[in-house]
C-alpha cells in the first residue's frame, strides 16, 4: 500500500488560510469517508484534528476544517496562528481493511 | 495524566525480538479498537496493526506481517506487540493509540508518548 500523497511543505502568514491536499486512490480516499488528519509538533505524539473527512473532536478549534472530493481529501486552516506550525498527516482506511498515512506536510507560519 | 503509556522499547540486534506493552488508564479500553503506529527517526507515520475490542479482528501492514503479533488483555487494560525477526528498518518510535469511537473508523483519538525501538548490530 503506497502512502497517500501530500505536499512536502505549505506556508502562510498569520491570519491567512492554507489548504493541505491528500491524494489517494479509489482503493482508499476515493471509496471511504474514513479520512483523518493529525497534527504533530516536534518531539510530541500526533493529535487527531479531523476524523471521518470533516468532523472535529472536542477541543479542536473550528479554524480547522476538512473536506473530500474524489480521491483527494483536504485540510484547511483558517486564520493561521503561530501555534499551527507543525507537521500534518492524513490517513485513510483502505479496501484491504488496513490504514495508510500520507507522506506528511510541514506547515510554516511566516 | 497520559492515557496510554508504552514500554518495552530498546536496542536489539537484527533478527532479535522485543515485546512492546501499552497500558491504558483514565480512558475506557475494553470497548475500543487499538492500533500500533510507528515513526522512523525524521520520517513520517506508518500504520502497523490494529486489533478489535474482542481481539477477534486483527490486521497488519505488509511490512510486518508474519513477524509481528498484536494482542490485548482487557482485564489488564493492556495492548501488546510481539516483534520477531527484527530488521534495521523496523527502528522507530512505536505509538499505541485508541480509536475515537466504537468500531473502526481509522481515527486514533488517544495516543501514548511512544517507545523507541532501535535495531542495530
Amino acid at each position: 500500500q503506497s502512502a497517500l500523497t501530500q505536499p512536502a511543505s505549505v506556508s502562510g502568514s498569520p491570519g491567512q488560510s492554507i489548504t493541505i491536499s491528500c491524494t489517494g486512490t479509489s482503493n482508499d480516499v476515493g471509496t471511504y469517508n474514513y479520512v483523518s488528519w493529525y497534527q504533530q509538533h516536534p518531539g510530541k505524539a500526533p493529535k487527531l484534528m479531523i476524523y471521518e473527512v470533516s468532523n472535529r473532536p472536542s477541543g479542536v478549534p473550528d479554524r480547522f476544517s476538512g473536506s473530500k472530493s474524489g480521491n483527494t481529501a483536504s485540510l484547511t486552516i483558517s486564520g493561521l496562528q503561530a501555534e499551527d506550525e507543525a507537521d500534518y498527516y492524513c490517513s485513510s482506511y483502505t479496501i484491504r481493511s488496513t490504514d495508510v498515512f500520507g507522506t506528511g506536510t510541514k506547515v510554516t507560519v511566516l | 495524566q497520559v492515557p496510554l503509556v508504552e514500554s518495552g522499547g530498546g536496542l536489539v540486534k537484527p533478527g532479535g525480538s522485543l515485546r512492546l506493552s501499552c497500558a491504558a488508564s483514565g480512558i475506557t479500553f475494553r470497548d475500543y479498537y487499538m492500533t500500533w503506529i510507528r515513526q522512523a527517526p525524521g520520517k513520517g507515520l506508518e500504520w502497523v496493526s490494529y486489533i478489535s475490542s474482542s481481539g477477534n479482528t486483527i490486521y497488519y501492514a505488509d511490512s510486518v506481517k508474519g513477524r509481528f503479533t498484536i494482542s490485548r488483555d482487557n482485564a489488564k487494560n493492556s495492548l501488546y506487540l510481539q516483534m520477531n525477526s527484527l530488521r534495521v528498518e523496523d527502528s522507530a518510535v512505536y505509538y499505541c493509540a485508541r480509536q475515537n469511537s466504537l468500531g473502526y473508523t481509522s481515527a486514533s483519538r488517544h495516543w501514548g508518548q511512544g517507545t523507541l525501538v532501535t535495531v542495530s548490530s
